[in-house]
C-alpha cells in the first residue's frame, strides 16, 4: 500500500462548481498534514494546514480525519486559477518531519 | 514576504560530473530539506538536515550525495558523479520548526544530465 494516495484526476469543473479531493495515509504515526497547490513545473506551495479540528481559508476548507486516516480538502465557488495539481503531504515529527507526499490531483476549471 | 531562493534555475551537466545546487533558505528557518521530482511522478524526500548535520536522509541519498552549509545563509547539495537518472527538479525547502512545522519550498532547480 502506498504511504500516501490520492486519486489522480484530472478532475474537470465549471467555474464556480465545488469539489472535493481526498488523500488516505498509511502510517497511523503521522503528526502533521498539509495541502500543497503545484502549478506546472513550479514548487509545491503550501496551501494549507490540516488540523483535527479542521479548518478553513477562505472558498477553501481542509478536515482531517485520523480514525480513518484520510484529509480532505474542499474548494468552493471554482475559479479558474485554481486549476493545478493539489498534493497532500504527511510529516511524521520522529524524523525531523520530512514531508512524504502523494502523487497529486489535477484539477481543471473550465469557464 | 520571506522566500526560498534557489539558482541556478537549470543545469544541465554531462554524466559523471559533479553538481552543486545552491539554496539559501528563509533567514530563521532552522530546519532544512531536499526533495526532488523527476519529470511527471510525485515530490520525493532526499534529506533533511539541522543544526549542521544530517537529521534524516532517504534511500535515493546514496554516497554520490551530499550537503554542507558552507556559510550562515547557504544550503548546498552537491552529486558527486552525476547519473542519467538524477535528472529531476530537485527543490529546497525550509522550516522554522519540526514538530508539524510548515515548509516552504524554493522555486527548484531543473537538473539535466546528459
Amino acid at each position: 500500500r502506498k504511504e500516501v494516495e490520492q486519486d489522480p484526476g484530472p478532475f474537470n469543473v465549471p467555474e464556480g462548481a465545488t469539489v472535493a479531493f481526498n488523500c488516505t495515509y498509511s502510517n497511523s504515526a503521522s503528526q502533521s498534514f498539509f495541502w500543497y497547490r503545484q502549478d506546472c513545473r513550479k514548487e509545491p506551495k503550501l496551501l494549507m494546514s490540516v488540523y483535527s479540528s479542521g479548518n478553513e481559508d477562505g472558498r477553501f476548507t481542509a478536515q482531517l480525519n485520523r480514525a480513518s486516516q484520510y484529509i480532505s480538502l474542499l474548494i468552493r465557488d471554482s475559479k479558474l486559477s485554481d486549476s493545478a495539481t493539489y498534493l497532500c503531504a504527511v510529516g511524521f515529527s520522529g524524523g525531523y518531519n520530512k514531508l512524504i507526499f502523494g502523487a497529486g490531483t489535477r484539477l481543471a476549471v473550465h469557464p | 514576504e520571506p522566500e526560498v531562493t534557489q539558482t541556478p534555475s537549470h543545469q544541465v551537466t554531462q554524466m559523471g560530473q559533479e553538481v552543486i545546487l545552491r539554496c539559501v533558505p528563509i533567514s530563521n528557518h532552522l530546519y532544512f530539506y531536499w526533495y526532488r521530482q523527476i519529470l511527471g511522478q510525485k515530490v520525493e524526500f532526499l534529506v533533511s538536515f539541522y543544526n549542521n548535520e544530517i537529521s534524516e536522509k532517504s534511500e535515493i541519498f546514496d554516497d554520490q550525495f551530499s550537503v554542507e552549509r558552507p556559510d550562515g545563509s547557504n544550503f548546498t547539495l552537491k552529486i558527486r558523479s552525476t547519473k542519467l537518472e538524477d535528472s529531476a527538479m530537485y527543490f529546497c525547502a525550509s522550516s522554522e520548526s519540526t514538530a508539524g512545522g510548515e515548509q516552504f519550498f524554493g522555486p527548484g532547480t531543473r537538473l539535466t544530465v546528459l
